[in-house]
C-alpha cells in the first residue's frame, strides 16, 4: 500500500522484556516521527527524524527509549525493561520534508505490558 | 510550554446538525496548526492545515478558523452525518521545533 504501516499491530509483554515496533514510511518521505498515545489522550512527540538521523529527540521520556531510521526509511522504536506505564499505542507519522507540513500517520502499535 | 486544549471532552448531536469543536492554546508562537481526525483503533487523518498566516481553510463540508493572537481555533462541521462519528483532535506545531503538540482530542457521536 501506499501508506505508513506499522508492525506488529498489536503486542504483549511481560515487564523487564525488550520490544522492538517498526515503522515503514511512506516512500519518499524524509521526515519520520514517532508519537506516544495513552488512553483517552491525544499522541504525544517522542523523536523526529530527518533522513537518517535523530532531529529532536526531546520526547523520549527515559533512556529506555531508544529509535533507529539507519537507511532513512524504515524506522524501529525500541524499549527496554519495559514497565506497565509503557503501555500505550505507538503511532508513527512521516511527511515529504519535514517543514512542518501536513504528516501522515500509520494505524499504530498497540502495545501492553503485563 | 505549549499546552493544547480542546472542548468539549465529548459531543453527542443527531444527523443533520451544524456544529462547533474549539481548540485553545497557551503559546501564540506557532508555526502552523492542523485538525485530524481519528476513528477507534486507527491512526489519525489529516483534515485541515492552517497556516499562522492564514485565518481559515475549507474542505468540503469543514471549515477551519484560526486566531493566533488569542490561541484559538474551531472546526465547524456543516450538516453533520453518522460517518463523522470519530474523535477530532488539533495539533500546534510551535515555530521553533518540528513535532506537533496535539490536545486530548473531542470524541463527537453523530445520531442518524
Amino acid at each position: 500500500g501506499a501508506g505508513v504501516s506499522q508492525t506488529p499491530s498489536n503486542k504483549v509483554t511481560e515487564k523487564g522484556k525488550y520490544v522492538e515496533l517498526r515503522c515503514d514510511p511512506i516512500s519518499g518521505h524524509t521526515a519520520l516521527y514517532w508519537y506516544r498515545q495513552s488512553l483517552g489522550q491525544g499522541p504525544e512527540f517522542l523523536i523526529y527524524f530527518q533522513g537518517t538521523g535523530a532531529a529532536d529527540d526531546s520526547g523520549l521520556p527515559n533512556d529506555r527509549f531508544f529509535a533507529v531510521r539507519p537507511e532513512g526509511s524504515v524506522s524501529t522504536l525500541k524499549i527496554q525493561r519495559t514497565e506497565r506505564g509503557d503501555s500505550a499505542v505507538y503511532l508513527c507519522a512521516s511527511s515529504l520534508s519535514g517543514g512542518r507540513e501536513t504528516q501522515y500517520f500509520g494505524p499504530g502499535t498497540r502495545l501492553l505490558v503485563l | 510550554k505549549q499546552e493544547v486544549t480542546q472542548i468539549p471532552a465529548a459531543l453527542s448531536v443527531p444527523e443533520g446538525e451544524n456544529l462547533v469543536l474549539n481548540c485553545s492554546f497557551t503559546d501564540s508562537a506557532i508555526y502552523n496548526l492542523q485538525w485530524f481526525r481519528q476513528d477507534p483503533g486507527k491512526g489519525l487523518t489529516s483534515l485541515l492545515l492552517i497556516q499562522s498566516s492564514q485565518r481559515e481553510q475549507t474542505s468540503g463540508r469543514l471549515n477551519a478558523s484560526l486566531d493566533k493572537s488569542s490561541g484559538r481555533s474551531t472546526l465547524y462541521i456543516a450538516a453533520s452525518q453518522p460517518g463523522d462519528s470519530a474523535t477530532y483532535l488539533c495539533a500546534v506545531s510551535p515555530s521553533y521545533g518540528q513535532n506537533f503538540v496535539f490536545g486530548p482530542g473531542t470524541r463527537l457521536s453523530v445520531l442518524p
